[in-house]
This record gives structure tokens, sequence and C-alpha cells, in this order.
């Protein structure tokens, strides 16, 4: 596998449900994010692990739960989410922060509705 | 937000020339990266430009012009397989990136 994995590529749920969404990098990298996207609107930049570290929590509801193991893989744990969080959800990686290296390697993204 | 302003939608005919305009406040202002996105699939790195000017990639080139704010992707020889939305996005002295809404590519035979 080469690239940013994320998995599921498609999730229905529920408002009382709990799931979690996948990101995998095999590329080295030292800093991963979370991305939402919805139709029309501009990417939102969720969460930033940089080293494991969460470096960045962009005002996020705590409904939505980040967890980074390693600088390989990264989580988003979902619960008790609202039908407005239905989005595409982009998990992405770089080399590091820092100019040059903010290049950002995206997943093909997790496509997430609640009903 | 940054105010990152690029067009909605441009359609042109295979084989022609479009530019995509971005827009965006200058204080603060680091780079400017564009991101290349097909429906269903994960954006792609395009560019980034730090400096004033033009860069050239084969057919996509991209201009930035840092006092302006101003800075716009150029695709020549169109094909249709360029039909896809491109992302504008800023980034700022913290390395932050701020991503415009998109502007989608529609390239008729």
């Amino acid at each position: 596998e080469t690239g940013v994995t994320q998995t599921p590529r498609h999730l229905v749920m529920g408002m009382t449900n709990k799931k979690s969404l996948k990101c995998e990098q095999h590329l080295g990298h030292n800093a991963m994010y979370w991305y939402k996207q919805s139709a029309k609107k501009p990417l939102e930049l969720m969460f930033v692990y940089n080293f494991k570290e969460q470096t960045e929590n962009n005002s996020v509801p705590s409904r939505f739960s980040p967890e980074c193991p390693n600088s390989s893989h990264l989580f988003l744990h979902l619960h008790t989410l609202q039908p407005e969080d239905s989005a595409l959800y982009l998990c992405a990686s770089s080399q590091g922060e820092g100019s040059g290296a903010n290049v950002l390697t995206f997943g093909a993204g997790s496509r997430l509705t609640v009903l | 937000g940054q105010n990152i302003d690029q067009p909605t939608e441009m359609t042109a005919t295979e084989g022609a020339i479009v530019q995509i305009n971005c827009t965006y406040q200058t204080s603060g202002f680091n780079g400017l990266f564009w991101y290349q996105q097909h429906a269903g699939e994960a954006p792609t790195f395009l560019s980034y430009n730090v400096l004033d000017g033009l860069e050239e990639k084969g057919r996509f080139s991209s201009f930035l012009s840092r006092s302006k704010g101003y800075s716009y992707l150029l695709l020549k020889e169109l094909q249709m397989k360029d039909s896809a939305s491109y992302l504008c996005a800023r980034e700022d002295g913290d390395y932050k990136l701020s991503f415009g809404a998109g502007t989608t590519v529609t390239v008729r035979a």
C-alpha cells in the first residue's frame, strides 16, 4: 500500500451510534490532519498532529474525538453526531510543518451520512 | 477566514486555455498552493508559489503577485481529464492552510 489510505470509504450512522474513521499513511510523514469537506464550502481543518502530538484543534465539537497512536495512524472517533455533520472527511499527511514541507497528501476520504 | 475567493464554476472547450483566479488577504501571507480534486477522489498537489512570478509545469502554470494578494492557475491545451475542482489554499506565517471553496472546471468536447 502506498500514499494515504482511509477506511471506510462510506459510512451511514444514526445519531446515537459510535463509529470510527481510520487513516493510515505509508509516506514516512510526521504530520497528519483531519479535514471536513462539505459541498460548495472550503475545506475546514479539524485537527493536526505533529509527531503524534495534537498541535491544532480548530474549535471542533467534542462529539469528534481524534486519536493518533503513532505517526502513521490517525483515527476520528464519532459519537452522537448530528445530521449537519454529514460530509466528506479527508485525512492528509505532510512531511512536517514549515515552508516547503507543508505539501499535503490526501486520502480519498470517508463519506459520512448521519441519519 | 482568510477571504479566499475563487470562481465557483468555469466551462471551456477541449484544447482551449482556462485561467482560474484566486484572491486572498495579504496580511500574514507566506505562500499559495493549488490542488486538483476529481469527483470522488483525493485532492492532489499541483503547485506552490512563494515568490512573485509565473511557474510552469507542463500544461499547468501558476502565477503569484504577493503585493496584490492574487494568484492564478493557467491550464493550457485542455483535455477532458482536466475536468475537476481546483482548490486555492493560502499558507500563513505559521504554515497553516486556508482553502477556498474550489472552482469546478468542466471541459467540453
